[in-house]
């Protein structure tokens, strides 16, 4: 089955601008999780949907948010970008919600912010 | 705010060696993951370990989660150059979708 897609695999913006980033999860996954990664603060948490639902968000500013559509495709958005902001991001899908539930990772979108 | 500590944070070692990555935190999760990430890829999860003092292995790979749930380790045995990649802990709370994940530990195998 095919797993979970991202789009863009890359991205370059200037600052100030604003993003859009997709992520497609596997057939049947209803829960959505976002991700940043960086070489100096490694994976952090930004958000998590579940049925069109925000369930949990990181802590990350208000420039950055996301959505889920019925279909559980869902978008994660920053505006303003920040030098800052260039980072991999990974959208992680999961068929149920339980602890040991297995979560799979995109080959995540790599923003580059200039 | 839940903090997962992994050690080391480097290890290159030759193949057939052994190794062990550490996962250490001051509170509880309700369960802990294991990740592979490999350059330009996102993390595939090797393991889930959920209940105390469990012990699971996978081929060469041996994890345990502490009696207290709150550490971990990863054991792999006669590594090999596949083995190389950067090893995440991620700590679960009681809602799935939210994960902790520590620093990582990048392992270089070579042959």
């Amino acid at each position: 089955k095919a797993g979970v897609t991202q789009t863009p695999r890359y991205l370059i913006k200037t600052r100030g601008q604003q993003v859009t980033l997709s992520c497609s999860p596997i057939s049947g996954h209803r829960s959505v999780s976002w991700y940043q990664q960086t070489p100096g603060q490694g994976l952090q948490f930004l958000f998590e949907y579940f049925s069109e639902t925000q369930r949990n968000k990181g802590n990350f500013p208000g420039r950055f948010s996301g959505r889920q559509f019925s279909n559980s495709r869902s978008e994660m958005n920053v505006s303003t970008l920040e030098l800052g902001d260039s980072a991999l991001y990974l959208c992680a899908s999961s068929l149920v919600v339980r602890e040991d539930t297995e979560a799979f990772f995109g080959q995540g979108t790599r923003l580059t912010v200039v | 705010t839940q903090l997962l500590e992994q050690s080391p944070q480097f290890l290159s070692i030759q193949e057939g060696e052994n190794l062990t990555v550490y996962c250490n935190s001051s509170s509880v999760f309700s369960s802990l993951q294991w990740y592979r990430q490999e350059p330009g890829e996102g993390p595939v999860l090797l393991v889930t370990v959920v209940t105390g003092g469990e012990v699971k292995k996978l081929k060469r790979l041996t994890f345990q989660f502490g009696d207290a749930r709150k550490d971990s380790s990863l054991h792999i045995t006669a590594a090999q150059p596949g083995d190389t990649g950067l090893y995440l802990c991620a700590g679960g709370e009681h809602s799935w979708g939210k994960l902790q994940f520590g620093a990582g530990t990048q392992v270089v195998v070579t042959p």
